[in-house]
């Protein structure tokens, strides 16, 4: 398996632009996960989606922020519009299996380093 | 409130042995993880603990307490390419809802 991918690797962008960022969860994999990376705030949970309902978006800072998870294979989060203070690495994160086992691992994605000038 | 705690950073010398600790206070536990970042990369996970105990994977281990909300991650003949960041994380319920603590960078010198 290929693992957990994202595009684009790298983006760059100006302050109020729309930025989409794209992950291709592990086949077999029911839940999907988009987390944020910085150094003053470590890793955050933005949103999960289990069987590509989403259970959980508490984490997405504002409304500027959406996810969506049309089918098993594909997931977007979008920001729109982009600012200065979302430049971040953004991961996606992929696991299947029972939650109460326990046991299966959480495969994260090369991320995507997103810069808002 | 749900915490976890970690140094921010360690150093200790190629061949020896470091022990890299993490306290939680959490609503919930469904186990705990240990996950490995080297800089610019993706986490990798390295160990899972749920009940108490030691787990062993070859050069690392790690240690499970539930009644102190204790774990620690011991490193033995510390390479080069150990020098990483090490981050705890615990399964709070039973829908992977992971709280992260702020991550250990471990230093590896000569």
């Amino acid at each position: 398996d290929a693992g957990v991918i994202q595009s684009p690797r790298h983006e760059v962008t100006e302050m109020g632009q729309e930025v989409t960022l794209r992950c291709k969860p592990i086949s077999g994999h029911d839940y999907l996960f988009w987390y944020r990376q910085t150094m003053m705030r470590g890793l955050e949970l933005l949103i999960y989606f289990n069987n590509n309902v989403p259970i959980d978006d508490s984490g997405m800072p504002e409304d500027r922020f959406s996810a969506k998870m049309p089918n098993a294979s594909f997931s977007t989060l979008k920001i729109q519009p982009s600012e200065p203070r979302d430049s971040a690495v953004y991961f996606c994160a992929s696991i299947g299996g029972s939650p109460t086992s326990g046991a299966n691992v959480l495969t994260f994605g090369a991320g995507s380093r997103l810069t808002v000038l | 409130g749900q915490n976890i705690d970690q140094p921010t950073e360690m150093t200790a010398t190629e061949g020896a042995i470091v022990q890299i600790n993490c306290t939680y206070q959490t609503s919930g536990f469904n186990g705990l993880f240990w996950y490995q970042q080297h800089a610019g990369e993706a986490p990798t996970f390295l160990s899972y603990n749920v009940l108490d105990g030691l787990e062993e994977k070859g050069r690392f281990s790690s240690f499970l307490s539930r009644s102190k909300g204790y774990s620690y991650l011991l490193l033995k003949e510390l390479q080069m390419k150990d020098s990483a960041s090490y981050l705890c994380a615990v399964n709070t319920d039973s829908n992977y809802q992971l709280i992260w603590g702020a991550g250990t960078k471990l230093i590896i010198k000569p």
